[in-house]
């Protein structure tokens, strides 16, 4: 199993759509969890850690599953500003690591 | 402005030279982290550095060096015995226990002629 793995997509979706991203991590260890997005050649942004208890950042959603090791983002009502490559990232190892993980991306395109 | 700043934003390497990438940061973050990005891959750590004077390999660290003397600064020299150089460069700092968040920076294009 891979560490982190993601879909790669791309999506396509429309303006307004609602679309889910999946991410599995390996390391049952792992005690941090973020979404990264990068847009084309550029670096990657911090969206958005993950919680334990799900957390919503205006249209984002993120929800951990520990028992599963499995994380998603969900964005509401996508807009063209949207379109993106999004990482699933995590911490290696237990807590007190902050080495991180990067998952592949997954790439959307919002098309008007 | 408080940040990360890398330069140059391309460069290129002859066949056998040496290069080194800036990479300055004025957060106050302890830590900072090389990491390269090929297409189509995720992002593979190279060297990290926790704290000043003090700096570990990371995954993909042979050909490459770094230094760091200073807080701010975290330099990295690509060397002529890494074989495959061309990619894209992205430094970042955070990712401690004060600060658990890694920010970085825009990036260096690495090319070889």
């Amino acid at each position: 199993r891979k560490e982190v793995e993601q879909d790669p997509g791309p999506f396509n979706v429309p303006e307004g759509a609602t679309v889910a991203f999946n991410c599995t991590y390996s390391n049952s260890a792992s005690q941090s969890f973020f979404w990264y997005r990068q847009d084309c050649r550029k670096e990657p942004k911090l969206l958005m850690s993950v919680y334990s208890s799900g957390n919503e950042d205006g249209r984002f959603t993120a929800q951990l599953n520990r028992a599963s090791q499995y994380i998603s983002l969900l964005i509401r009502d996508s807009k063209l500003s949207d379109s993106a490559t999004y990482l699933c990232v995590v911490n290696r190892e237990g807590a007190g690591s902050y080495q991180l993980t990067f998952g592949k991306g997954t790439k959307l395109s919002v098309i008007p | 402005d408080g940040g990360i700043t890398q330069s140059p934003k391309y460069l290129f390497r002859k066949e056998g030279q040496n290069v080194t990438l800036s990479c300055e940061q004025n957060l106050n973050h302890d830590a900072m982290y090389w990491y390269r990005q090929d297409p189509g891959q995720g992002l593979r750590l190279i060297y990290y550095s926790q704290i000043v004077n003090d700096f570990q390999k990371g995954d993909i660290a042979e050909g490459y060096s770094v230094s760091r003397e200073k807080k701010e600064s975290f330099p990295l020299t690509v060397t002529s015995a890494q074989k495959n150089p061309t990619a894209f460069y992205l430094c970042a700092s955070g990712g401690t226990a004060n600060q658990e968040t890694q920010y970085f920076g825009p990036g260096t294009r690495l090319l070889v002629l």
